[in-house]
């Protein structure tokens, strides 16, 4: 069975602060994705990375970083120097091959407070 | 020139009544899905369609019915509305590889009062 687990629910921080977001995840797949989506204020869902179960490289995307570990099935998305703009839910997914059914966490609310 | 988008926006009714909600996407992508979010923010998928072929259903009540006209709609009817079926309902498209991200509309709130 596939699961993605977000522990943190809401994490709050001050304006330039670094905070990371966890995300654990469970699969008896050998292949599958795993994304982040933002779901600001407004609404709308937002994609932001794809990572592949093959590829453990690290990424940054400026204040973003992404650290994904297979040995430890997590998949964790760190803002470097945090801006009001950043409040958002974020959500961690897994993707399947089987009809290519995405599998969110719970998402976790980040506010960040000026 | 929206890549996902859903109508309406909001959409409030009361219990019993029939309500449909429209998704089209420019991107084209060969499946589209459905997902549903709950006041606790949740979101698990409902339907997901591939050239115009359901490929998943999950526990999804007969109420549901999604229809596919052709690759680029998958328009969501509910029958008999329910109080528990107020959330947010987000449509969704992709390529069927397992790399492709999906896009997301920006979401339909149903209000059943």
């Amino acid at each position: 069975a596939q699961k993605v687990t977000q522990a943190q629910t809401e994490i709050s921080v001050v304006e330039k602060e670094d905070v990371t977001l966890d995300c654990v995840y469970e699969t008896r797949d050998t292949t599958y994705y795993l994304f982040w989506y933002k779901q600001p204020p407004s609404g709308e869902l937002v994609f932001l990375i794809r990572r592949n179960s093959f590829d453990e490289q690290n990424e940054i995307s400026g204040r973003y970083s992404w650290n994904f570990q297979k040995s430890t099935s997590s998949f964790n998305f760190t803002i470097t120097a945090s801006q009001v703009v950043d409040s958002a839910v974020y959500f961690c997914a897994l993707l399947r091959n089987a009809g290519n059914m995405l599998t969110f966490g719970g998402g976790t609310r980040l506010m960040v407070k000026p | 020139d929206t890549a996902v988008s859903q109508t309406p926006k909001y959409l409030v009714t009361q219990m019993g009544n029939d309500k449909s909600i429209k998704c089209e996407q420019n991107l084209g992508h060969d499946t589209m899905y459905w997902y549903k979010q709950d006041s606790k923010k949740f979101l698990k998928i409902m339907f997901s369609y591939n050239n115009k072929e359901l490929i998943i259903n999950e526990t999804v009540p007969n109420r549901f019915s999604p229809k596919s006209p052709d690759k680029a709609h998958l328009n969501l009817h509910i029958n008999s509305l329910e109080l528990g079926d107020s959330a947010v309902y987000f449509c969704a498209s992709s390529h069927r590889t397992l790399d492709s991200p999906l896009h997301f509309g920006n979401g339909t709130r149903l209000t059943v009062t």
